[in-house]
C-alpha cells in the first residue's frame, strides 16, 4: 500500500529557512498537499498540487516535488509558523494518504 | 465561505456503533467537484483518512477501516454521516469532516486536497 513518510520533528531558528520533507513511491506523480495544524485547531491547507499556494497563505511558504520526495519550505520562518505539518497525496490504489506529520519548532 | 459542523455523541461504549453527522452550510454539497470526507486524529497522533462520499452516492474507504465503515449523504439536509461499527478504545479520536476538492487545470488532473474542515469533535470509546 502507498505510504508517506515525514521526519517527526524539525527545528529552525527565527528568520531561517525550514525544510520539511515527505517521501513516497513516485510521489512526484501524485500531487502533494500540505497542511498546517496548530494545537487545538483544525488543519489548514498551505500548499496543494505540489507548489500552489492558496490565497491567504504567506509567500514565505513554498513547495516542490521531485521523484519520490515532496518538500515544504518556509523562508524567513516566524514563531507563528510553529505547528504540526502534514503532507497528503492521492493514490489510485489507496485513495487519500496522509504522512505521519512533522512538528516544526521555532526556537 | 463554506462551514462544516460535526455533531454526535462524545462518549460511547466498546462494541457500539459510532455515529456522526456533518452539516454543510451551503449548496456545494451537490457540486460535482467535491467529495465529502471524514478524517480522524487520535489524541497526540496524526491524521487518518476514514473515507469520502460524493453527492451522486459513490463512496471510498480507507482499506484498514472499510469493513466497519459506512459514509452516506443526504443532500436535502446538506448533511453527510459516518457510521463506524464495533468501536474499540482505538477509535477514540477527534473526528473531522472536510470537503475534498479535485484540482483541475490546463494540465488536467492536479490531485485532491481538503480545502475546508470542521472544528472536529472528540469521540471517546470507554
Amino acid at each position: 500500500s502507498f505510504e508517506l513518510t515525514q521526519p517527526p520533528s524539525v527545528s529552525v531558528s527565527p528568520g531561517q529557512t525550514a525544510t520539511i520533507t515527505c517521501s513516497g513511491d513516485e510521489l512526484e506523480k501524485k500531487y502533494t498537499a500540505w497542511y498546517q495544524q496548530k494545537p487545538g485547531q483544525s488543519p489548514v491547507v498551505v500548499m496543494y498540487q505540489d507548489e500552489k499556494r492558496p490565497s491567504g497563505v504567506p509567500e514565505r511558504f513554498s513547495g516542490s516535488s521531485s521523484e519520490n520526495t515532496a518538500t515544504l519550505t518556509i523562508s524567513g520562518t516566524q514563531p507563528m509558523d510553529e505547528a504540526d505539518y502534514y503532507c497528503q497525496a492521492w493514490d489510485s490504489s489507496t485513495d487519500v494518504v496522509f504522512g505521519g506529520g512533522t512538528k516544526l519548532t521555532v526556537l | 465561505q463554506v462551514q462544516l459542523r460535526e455533531s454526535g455523541p462524545g462518549l460511547m461504549k466498546p462494541s457500539e456503533t459510532l455515529s456522526l453527522t456533518c452539516t454543510v452550510s451551503d449548496d456545494s454539497i451537490t457540486h460535482d467537484g467535491y467529495f465529502w470526507a471524514w478524517i480522524r486524529q487520535p489524541p497526540g497522533k496524526g491524521l487518518e483518512w476514514i473515507g469520502s462520499v460524493h453527492h451522486i452516492g459513490s463512496s471510498y474507504y480507507n482499506p484498514s477501516l472499510k469493513s466497519r465503515v459506512i459514509i452516506s449523504i443526504d443532500t436535502s439536509k446538506k448533511q453527510f454521516s459516518l457510521k463506524l461499527n464495533s468501536a474499540t478504545a482505538a477509535d477514540t479520536a477527534v473526528y473531522f469532516c472536510a470537503r475534498r476538492y479535485r484540482v483541475t487545470g490546463n494540465t488536467g488532473f492536479g490531485g485532491y486536497y481538503f480545502d475546508s474542515w470542521g472544528l472536529g469533535t472528540l469521540v471517546t470509546v470507554s
